[in-house]
This record gives C-alpha cells, sequence and structure tokens, in this order.
C-alpha cells in the first residue's frame, strides 16, 4: 500500500526567507508524486509533480521539488516566501488510476 | 471556463439521517475521484470513476457510503443512517482520462450532530 508522511505539521518562517517542507513516500513502484496547497476556505490547488526524468520539478508560484529515490523523499522548497504563501501544503502519492493518498498536511504560517 | 463545482457548500444534519452530496466535474472530464478531509484522518480517498468502468470503491470506509455517477457527468455521494464520525470535508475531483492532474471542488463541509 502506498504511503507519506510529512513529518513538519507546523513551519513558521519570515517572508523572504527559504522554505523547505519535507515528505517520504512509500510506494512499490515507480511513484507518481504530487504537491498540492490549500488556502484558507480554498479548494487544493495543484503545485508541481513527477512522474519520470528529471528528479528537479518547477512548479507554480517559484516552487521546486526535488525527488530523491534512495531517501524516498520529494521535498518542496522555495527560495524566498510570500506571505501569500501562507497555507496547508499536501504531498501526495498517486497509483496508476492517480488515486491520490495524501500525507497529513504541513501549515506554513509566514510572520513579516 | 467553470471549475469542479459542489452543492451544498456546508450541510448540517442530524445522526441517524441520509445526505447527499453533488459533484459537477469539469465538462469532458471522465474521471473523477471523491475523497473526505476530516480532523481524525487527513485527507483520504473515497471512490474513483472512469468513464463506464466499473467504479473503484475500495475506499469507502463502510456500506453506509455509495455514489453514483450519472451519464458520466454529475456524481452524488450518498451517507445513510449518517454518525459524528462522518463528519469532515468532502472533496470532488475531476481530470481528463489517463490525465495525472486533477481538478479539486471547493467541497462540502457535512456536520454530524
Amino acid at each position: 500500500a502506498q504511503s507519506v508522511t510529512q513529518p513538519d505539521i507546523h513551519i513558521t518562517v519570515s517572508e523572504g526567507a527559504s522554505l523547505e517542507l519535507r515528505c517520504n513516500y512509500s510506494y512499490g513502484a515507480t511513484p507518481y508524486l504530487f504537491w498540492y496547497v490549500q488556502s484558507p476556505g480554498q479548494g487544493l490547488q495543484l503545485l508541481l509533480k513527477y512522474f519520470s526524468g528529471d528528479t528537479l520539478v518547477q512548479g507554480i508560484k517559484g516552487f521546486e521539488a526535488e525527488f530523491k529515490r534512495s531517501q524516498s523523499s520529494f521535498n518542496l522548497r522555495k527560495p524566498s516566501v510570500h506571505w501569500s504563501d501562507a497555507a496547508e501544503y499536501f504531498c501526495a502519492v498517486g497509483d496508476n488510476d492517480y488515486k491520490l493518498s495524501f500525507g497529513a498536511g504541513t501549515t506554513v504560517t509566514v510572520r513579516a | 471556463g467553470a471549475g469542479v463545482s459542489q452543492s451544498p457548500s456546508n450541510k448540517v444534519t442530524e445522526k441517524g439521517k441520509d445526505v447527499e452530496l453533488r459533484c459537477d466535474p469539469i465538462s469532458g472530464h471522465t474521471a473523477l475521484y471523491w475523497y473526505r478531509q476530516s480532523l481524525g484522518q487527513g485527507l483520504e480517498f473515497l471512490i474513483y470513476f472512469q468513464g463506464n468502468s466499473a467504479p473503484d470503491k475500495s475506499g469507502l470506509p463502510s456500506d453506509r457510503f455509495s455514489a453514483e455517477r450519472t451519464g458520466g457527468s454529475v456524481s452524488t455521494l450518498t451517507i445513510q443512517r449518517t454518525q459524528q464520525e462522518d463528519s469532515a470535508v468532502y472533496l470532488c475531483a475531476s481530470s481528463l482520462a489517463d490525465s495525472d492532474t486533477q481538478y479539486f471542488g471547493p467541497g462540502t463541509r457535512l456536520t454530524v450532530l
């Protein structure tokens, strides 16, 4: 069975500072990996995804993620956060039908 | 174009009552997914429809939960004899066939008193 672990429940970061959100997955085959963001009162929005190829993937809003098979990780990064990045972030792994298994989420607070 | 819509946005019901939640996917999307987001369980997959194939019901938590999709478009998630633990936000997503990108609706917040 597939599963995702997001070790950090809550992260506080200063505006302009860098951000890294951790994600570890468990999946028997080549994983389909995703990062979603959920802003307060909003639906889930896809930030980026990885299926194969280049292990560093670029997404929207200046986010990127790196797939490391040896560490079963898919960490999300942003070099300089903006106040609008305050939200909850979910890492997910998909099966062949793209049914998603989500991590518990990491809440990001941005302080001025 | 319009995104995925869900109705109602909020639903309060009494324990033991049945509820129906509706999802209108993006036009032309043949795949439709239901997920549940609750404090205790996080985001969990419930059921998946793809075209005319039999749905994948592997995520439904009990036989009180069922879903149908009429005409390959609108889907209804039905919860019978609701329990307090059914309180959650129910999310619907749709995608093109064989597409990895799911578009999520705003969800229906269900509260069971």
